[in-house]
């Protein structure tokens, strides 16, 4: 199976502040990754998939990148409502697997 | 307007068998994979396993594959999962979703608690 380690695996951040999480993958995953919030008691959303296309609706203060085998999800100015956690998901082979998260909070 | 709304959950024993139910609306149901993914309490997402179009393709996390089911009924819109054997380490929610590689919709999630 490929890992994928995540992290911080808890960050505090200010409003308007750049924030960037980072996944790395145990293999080769090409482009075949995506990005998840959870707001507290709700379902994860998509937001970023295959490395760096944002989803429907998600501002463009979300942005993907990717340098080999490591990817960032980055978030240009932080607002209130990105408060969450994020999950990194790879889409190259089965099983799916995803990060272990990232909890965002307000400093 | 996209829909899944999962349903079957509950407190079950250990041991015994549970069947949730994933009501999807809004799309061509018969057009799209269909996944399960769980979530633990206070821990990160797991895929289960996944569905295509026609049930002819059914792919499972590994440590799973000998317990849990995936079907569906495109008459229905309805998405299935059978779990037997159940273990304290199954309790969690379970979440149904659209899947392109990627799970571009979720439901809101069904709550299972196993326990005597």
């Amino acid at each position: 199976d490929i890992q994928m380690t995540q992290s911080p695996a808890s960050l505090s951040a200010s409003l308007e502040e750049i924030v960037t999480i980072t996944c790395q993958a145990s293999q080769n995953i090409g482009n075949w990754l995506a990005w998840y919030q959870q707001k507290p008691g709700k379902s994860p959303q998509l937001l970023i998939y295959g490395t760096t296309s944002l989803a429907d609706g998600v501002p463009s203060r979300f942005s993907g990148s990717r340098s080999g085998t490591q990817y960032s999800l980055k978030i240009s100015r932080l607002q209130v409502e990105d408060i969450g956690i994020y999950y990194c998901q790879q889409a190259s082979s089965t099983p799916w697997t995803f990060g272990g998260g990232t909890k965002l909070e307000l400093k | 307007e996209v829909k899944l709304v999962e349903s079957g959950g509950g407190l079950v024993q250990p041991g015994r068998s549970l069947k949730l139910s994933c009501a999807a609306s809004g799309f061509s149901f018969n057009d799209y994979w269909m996944g399960w993914v769980r979530q633990a309490p206070g821990k990160g997402l797991e895929w289960i396993g996944e569905i295509n179009q026609d049930s002819s393709t059914i792919n499972y996390t590994p440590s799973l594959k000998d317990k849990f089911t995936i079907s569906r009924d495109n008459a229905q819109n309805t998405l299935y999962l059978q779990m037997s054997k159940l273990g304290s380490e199954d309790t969690a929610i379970y979440y149904c979703a659209r899947e392109e590689l990627y799970f571009d919709y979720w439901g809101q999630g069904v709550m299972v608690t196993v326990s005597s």
